[in-house]
């Protein structure tokens, strides 16, 4: 079955660090990829998403995301937290012709210290 | 901007009753979707609709069914509520371009948390 698997549970970092958080799905087609944020108390909102093109992808907020095919993984960065980066993140996949059903990783629950 | 919008932001039911979770989007979205959120687990997809009156099954279909009779409102009905029920519920929209449309945006509303007793 595809499945999306997010690294890491919980991730704690002070201000100013550097951020990585893994991703990587089980599906040997063409897909989209996505990372949503919930922000405390927040909607789920979209971060960035890649299609096609360039495999770095920028996103709001400083953040953005890496597609390397050949090791299915989507990883998603920023050089420099701040406190208001808390927040839960998923990476997503919709596999090609599928539905456009998104397959939601378990998510990072990432906590920044002032 | 899109606004999708769920009927309940808290809601407490009791074992066996019949609950009705509404969500209404206003950008003419042909696609909706229920999802459950649970910690660990991130979101699965109970239900979800590419147009009036269609529906398929999700990865989580058991236990629930939906209702699409407006292109605005797509509502999650638990027949008879259980407590592993308990959950948050996300409905969610996108533009869709029939089945298969595999590159959109989905906009999430607020969700509804549910407690049953």
């Amino acid at each position: 079955a595809q499945s999306v698997s997010q690294h890491n549970h919980h991730v704690i970092l002070s201000e100013a660090a550097s951020l990585e958080l893994g991703c990587n799905y089980s599906y040997g087609g063409t897909v989209n990829l996505f990372w949503y944020v919930q922000y405390p108390g927040q909607h789920l909102q979209l971060l960035l998403k890649y299609f096609s093109g360039d495999p770095l992808v920028k996103g709001i907020k400083g953040f953005e995301a890496e597609f390397i095919k050949s090791k299915f993984s989507f990883n998603l960065r920023k050089p420099s937290v701040q406190w208001s980066d808390t927040a839960e993140y998923f990476c997503a996949v919709i596999p090609y012709n599928q539905g456009g059903k998104l397959i939601f990783g378990q998510g990072t629950e990432l906590s920044v210290k002032p | 901007d899109v606004k999708v919008t769920q009927s309940s932001r808290y809601l407490v039911k009791r074992t066996g009753e019949k609950v009705f979770l509404e969500c209404v989007q206003d950008m003419d979205h042909e696609n909706m979707f229920w999802y459950r959120q649970d910690p660990g687990l991130g979101l699965r997809l109970i239900y979800f609709s590419y147009d009036v009156k269609m529906k398929e099954k999700g990865d989580i279909p058991e236990g629930y069914s939906v209702s699409r009779e407006k292109k605005e409102r797509f509502s999650l009905i638990l027949e008879s509520a259980s407590t592993n029920q308990t959950s948050m519920y996300l409905c969610a929209s996108s533009l869709g371009q029939g089945r298969g449309a595999s590159g959109e945006t989905q906009y999430f509303g607020p969700g509804t948390r549910l407690l049953v007793l």
